[in-house]
């Protein structure tokens, strides 16, 4: 079946601009995550949705960073006045359950940011 | 969450074994270990997760010591496909997952 999936791939902004980054999780599921990795490191947490409602933000790195998923499906994570140290690929997963719960989280492929 | 030290990589040979080590030293009662591995350009993919019991699926084998301090990946028989950093995460039963730098792994034909 499908997977996650988020786009754009790859977006590369200039510094100061916006930016939106989509991911579609797997239908049905329940929980959604957004995770940065730099490049040469391992994915850092940013935020979490349990369907619609985002009960954890603890990492996100600034009030710059803005997540939301409205419907309790598609999510978007928005960068405003984008910074040089903003690029790193944003990573989304999702899983069948709620929070308390060892589920597999199932991961997107990424969008590669590059901020110039 | 406790951490995990893994070796930054580590190299093997087409069709043979290949034992990832982990060390969790700090692991607590309620922690599961947890395994993923990211392909280049790809986003992590879960291979497989204990608690305490050794556990087996169709893409390795994870031992657990009894002492839950460290555990072991096997890749039965690895492939060229299977050229990845593999992340060894322990997790509370919560839904962050904390990942690591990782073993980079390069399997050579």
């Amino acid at each position: 079946g499908a997977g996650v999936s988020q786009s754009p791939r790859y977006k590369v902004a200039k510094r100061g601009q916006d930016v939106a980054l989509r991911c579609d999780p797997i239908s049905g599921h329940v929980s959604l995550f957004w995770y940065q990795q730099a490049l040469g490191q391992g994915p850092e947490f940013l935020t979490y949705f349990q369907n619609e409602a985002q009960l954890d933000k603890s990492g996100l790195p600034s009030d710059r960073f803005f997540a939301e998923r409205p419907e309790g499906s598609v999510s978007t994570l928005k960068i405003q006045r984008t910074q040089q140290e903003d690029s790193a690929v944003y990573l989304c997963a999702s899983s069948p359950q709620g929070r308390r719960s060892t589920d597999t989280q199932y991961f997107g492929p990424g969008t590669r940011l590059t901020v110039l | 969450d406790a951490k995990t030290t893994q070796p930054p990589s580590m190299d093997c040979a087409e069709g043979r074994a290949a034992n990832l080590p982990c060390n969790h030293s700090t692991i607590s009662g309620n922690e599961y270990v947890y395994w993923y591995r990211q392909i280049h350009s790809q986003g992590p993919q879960y291979i497989i997760h204990g608690l305490k019991n050794n556990e087996t699926n169709e893409m390795a084998s994870l031992i657990i010591t009894e002492d839950r301090k460290s555990s072991t990946l096997i890749l039965p028989h690895a492939t060229l496909r299977d050229t990845a950093v593999y992340y060894c995460i322990v997790r509370p039963l919560l839904y962050k997952l904390s990942f690591g730098a990782g073993t980079t792994v390069t399997v050579r034909a």
